[in-house]
């Protein structure tokens, strides 16, 4: 069983679409994660939920929205798809943390967007 | 700001040769250290890690202590294989409990037979 996947796995689309990113962790985690990985490899975090609660949204184009139905799924909804978009974006999840230690994230397979 | 710089890459090295890709930190307090590696085509997977000073975080080979007094989580390897190249993510994330992590820029790891 896949423990964060995600659909799709390559999405290509126009400038100016709308398209949606599912995430689901079948770890039992309480905290998910956006990260956005550019073409130089460098990966940024763009959203944090915990239990469905957003607990970081870091500097990210309000065209970008997250939602987390519940605490098992958090999609990324992306509206009016621009060139600098394409890259690739990874789910991820990780347990509650126990007093001071901050736990392993576990990361999904990625999606990689190409906006033409 | 929180920040994790790491040695620039491409780093190529032979089958069974030594590995060192060098990380260092800049973060208030005491962070939790980590080490993602990423095969090609595939997510980021844990390879190790350290929470706290003087900490030896190892897996399939790969080591690295918590430095503090250098503010280093140096990876190291005595003998890598063809399997091993990937791209290495160094990584600190606050014990703020957010979460968050901080990623280095990644170092391409090549080895050949």
């Amino acid at each position: 069983d896949t423990a964060v996947s995600q659909t799709p796995k390559y999405l290509v689309t126009q400038m100016g679409n709308d398209k949606s990113i599912k995430c689901e962790q079948n770890l039992g985690h309480d905290t998910m994660y956006w990260y956005k990985q550019d073409s130089k490899k460098f990966l940024k975090i763009m959203f944090s939920y915990n239990n469905k609660e957003l607990i970081i949204n870091e500097t990210v184009p309000n065209r970008f929205s997250p939602k987390s139905p519940d605490k098992a799924h958090l999609n990324l909804h992306i509206n009016s798809l621009e060139l600098g978009d394409s890259a690739v974006y990874f789910c991820a999840s990780s347990p509650p943390a126990s007093g001071t230690i901050t736990d392993t994230q576990y990361f999904g397979p990625g999606t990689r967007l190409t906006v033409l | 700001g929180d920040s994790v710089t790491q040695m620039e890459g491409p780093v190529t090295l032979s089958e069974e040769a030594f590995l060192t890709i060098n990380c260092t930190y800049t973060a208030t307090g005491y962070p939790s250290l980590f080490w993602y590696v990423q095969y090609p085509g595939e997510g980021l997977q844990l390879l190790l890690k350290a929470t706290k000073a003087d900490d030896k975080g190892s897996n399939k080979g790969f080591e690295a202590t918590y430095r503090k007094e250098t503010t280093s989580f140096h990876l190291e390897k005595g003998s890598v294989q063809v399997s091993d190249s990937a791209v290495y993510f160094c990584a600190l994330t606050q014990s703020s409990n957010t979460g968050k992590l901080i990623f280095g820029q990644g170092t391409t790891l090549q080895v050949k037979p």
